[in-house]
């Protein structure tokens, strides 16, 4: 079946250290894959895509992707964590399903940043 | 800027009751997709229309309807509502590529009691 994992319900990290929110994917052919970020009580903002071409996708707030084929991961991360960025992050994926395009989403990974 | 807004942010119903969410986007967009969102299981997607009149059930369509009359707007109806139903709800909409990234509303959450 194709889906997308987040293994992780939540992430703690200190503020300034690096952080990673981890996702892996199976799909059928090529994957496009999305993150996207929930602070409370509002809706999912677009953090950043991979489509095609260089592996590591660079988004919105600093965060960066970096997409691995032979893992098929596609894991979040940022060189130095900020307090602001606490919220939920999603990770999704568009498959194709009776000749539509759908986006299906991981059950989310909350991050935890500490002063 | 992609504009998505639903109707009510927060909305109260009592069980059995017909109950519409609304939701309007203003950039043309294709597809339109409700989800709900709830603890420790992410989003689910209920319904999502491709175009005008069309809609095909998402994985978790019981209890649900939807109608998509014009090209801006897609509603969710729960028939008869149920306390399991209460939940954040949540519409998005993109073009028709797989490769776009679909812009989501405020959220409507909805209690059910």
């Amino acid at each position: 079946a194709q889906s997308v994992a987040q293994p992780e319900d939540q992430v703690n990290v200190a503020e300034g250290n690096p952080l990673t929110v981890k996702c892996t994917y199976s799909v059928s052919g090529n994957p496009y894959l999305f993150w996207y970020v929930q602070y409370p009580n509002r809706g999912l903002q677009f953090l950043l895509k991979y489509i095609t071409g260089d592996n590591l996708v660079k988004g919105s707030y600093g965060f960066e992707a970096e997409f691995n084929k032979s893992q098929t991961s596609f894991h979040l991360k940022k060189p130095s964590a900020l307090v602001s960025d606490s919220a939920l992050y999603f990770c999704a994926v568009t498959i194709r399903r009776g000749g539509y395009n759908k986006l299906i989403f991981g059950a989310g990974t909350r991050l935890a940043v500490h002063p | 800027d992609v504009k998505v807004t639903q109707s009510s942010r927060y909305l109260v119903k009592r069980t059995g009751e017909k109950v519409f969410l609304e939701c309007v986007q203003d950039m043309d967009h294709e597809n339109m997709f409700w989800y709900r969102q709830d603890p420790g299981l992410g989003l689910r997607l209920i319904y999502f229309s491709y175009d005008v009149k069309m809609k095909e059930k998402g994985d978790i369509p019981e209890g649900y309807s939807v109608s998509r009359e014009k090209k801006e707007r897609f509603s969710l109806i729960l028939e008869s509502a149920s306390t399991n139903q209460t939940s954040m709800y949540l519409c998005a909409s993109k073009t028709g590529q797989g490769f776009t990234e679909a812009f989501f509303g405020q959220g409507t959450r909805l209690t059910v009691v």
